[in-house]
């Protein structure tokens, strides 16, 4: 089984709202991850969760703010977004699967837009 | 920095062999990673090289020349599913994938 589970599948809010995108794995995967992904484009690293502590921050603005309750969850919490953070947000986890591989595993994503 | 190059666009025939190419240039190389991405979906994992040559996987193949920074994807008799974009992704790290554009292959009948 290589299912990653993310909710909601689509979001609307306004710049005011604040809401939360959920993402669930049951693989023992040990690291979790955000990515952005806008149209025609490749998914943009966002931010790694690597035994439930956060490794990896690309320099994401702070109304973006990721949280990792446990292994098998991984939050975003959203606040005060801009219209151009409308885009495609995908949940990846990845752990040892053979010698050194790390293979990333994606979710649906939730498309969020942004009014 | 990261620089991955890949062609944008390409056509290819049902039932015909198409070759998609990636040159990369990372700091910091573990491995490479070829995903394939329907259009609204998200990425599925195609192949993993980590050493030079070719790795076989049914109608899909991929292979790397770590010193010319140079990995391929090989589709094989090509179905009209097989329409999607593919990206390579250089792993450049223990958690880090860095993506191509990707290649928006089309398969016409």
């Amino acid at each position: 089984d290589t299912e990653v589970t993310q909710t909601p599948k689509h979001l609307v809010m306004g710049m005011t709202n604040k809401k939360s995108l959920k993402c669930e794995q049951h693989m023992g995967h040990r690291a979790m991850y955000w990515y952005k992904q806008k149209a025609k484009k490749p998914p943009e690293l966002m931010f790694v969760y690597s035994y439930e502590k956060l490794s990896i921050n690309e320099s994401v603005p702070s109304r973006f703010s990721p949280e990792c309750p446990n292994s098998s969850l991984l939050n975003l919490h959203l606040h005060a977004l801009q219209p151009e953070d409308s885009a495609l947000y995908l949940c990846a986890s990845s752990g040892r699967t053979s010698g050194n591989t790390d293979t990333q595993y994606f979710g649906p994503g939730t498309r969020l837009t942004v009014l | 920095g990261q620089n991955i190059d890949q062609p944008t666009e390409m056509t290819a025939t049902e039932g015909a062999i198409v070759q998609i190419n990636c040159t990369y240039q990372t700091s910091g190389f573990n491995g490479l990673f070829w995903y394939q991405q329907h259009a609204g979906e998200a990425p599925t994992f195609l192949s993993y090289n980590v050493l030079d040559g070719l790795e076989e996987k049914g109608r899909f193949s991929s292979f790397l020349s770590r010193s010319k920074g140079y990995s391929y994807l090989l589709l094989k008799e090509l179905q009209m599913k097989d329409s999607a974009s593919y990206l390579c992704a250089p792993q450049t790290g223990a958690n880090n994938l860095f993506f191509g554009t990707g290649t928006r292959l089309t398969v016409i009948p």
